[in-house]
């Protein structure tokens, strides 16, 4: 059974520092990895999708890199500001089933202090 | 707007009443999703339609019942539900082939009273 786990579980760091926060999951049979990020009460917004092929992706100041052998991921943020803080989700689409169905991880909550 | 759009945004209701959470996409995509999001818990897939056929139904108790008429619209109908059931609801909808990329609603918030 697949289970995704995400390392640490909160992030309280001050404004203008670069952080890492880190994504595992237990069977490496995946489509795709994708994180997203959740504002306190709202829905989640897709910040990158990698898929299995794939060894990472970039947008703006937000790289994810993907290790398929060693089952982690790891979610880069760049000169991080106030705007940042929120929780970031892990999540994978195993190829059991094939109903493109996603697990998630617990999240990481991130305050960003200005 | 994301692309999904839920409504109610927020519900409270009584353990005997009846309602339905409503979830509409226009992005063209083949798979709706239902997700629950409690307190100190990860998401969890309730159920999942591909092309307007349930193809999962990850264990979720018959007070929940989900209805999918058309691939735009997903409905939720709640019925006698227990006051553990209060919890984010998430739709969300996909393509069904890779890269299965995912756009979800801004949930509905429910509270059982």
């Amino acid at each position: 059974k697949q289970e995704v786990t995400q390392i640490p579980a909160a992030l309280s760091v001050p404004e203008g520092e670069n952080l890492v926060l880190n994504c595992s999951f237990t069977d490496s049979a995946i489509y795709n990895l994708q994180w997203f990020r959740q504002d306190p009460g709202k829905g989640l917004t897709s910040l990158l999708l990698i898929q299995s092929s794939q060894r990472e992706q970039t947008s703006g100041r937000l790289n994810a890199s993907l290790d398929k052998s060693s089952g982690r991921s790891t979610l880069y943020i760049a000169a991080s500001q106030p705007g940042d803080s929120a929780t970031y989700l892990c999540a994978v689409v195993p190829f059991s089933g094939n109903t493109g169905k996603l697990i998630f991880g617990q999240g990481t909550t991130l305050q960003v202090k200005p | 707007e994301t692309g999904v759009t839920q409504t109610p945004r927020h519900l409270v209701m009584g353990m005997t009443n009846k309602k339905s959470l409503k979830c509409e996409q226009h992005l063209g995509h083949n798979a709706m999703y239902w997700y629950k999001q409690s307190a100190k818990k990860p998401l969890e897939l309730m159920f999942v339609y591909s092309l307007e056929e349930r193809v999962e139904n990850n264990s979720v108790p018959s007070r929940f019942s989900p209805e999918c008429p058309n691939s735009s619209h997903l409905f939720l109908h709640l019925h006698t539900l227990q006051p553990e059931d209060s919890a984010l609801y998430l739709c969300a909808s996909s393509l069904l082939d890779s890269p299965y990329g995912y756009t979800f609603g801004s949930g509905t918030r429910l509270t059982v009273v």
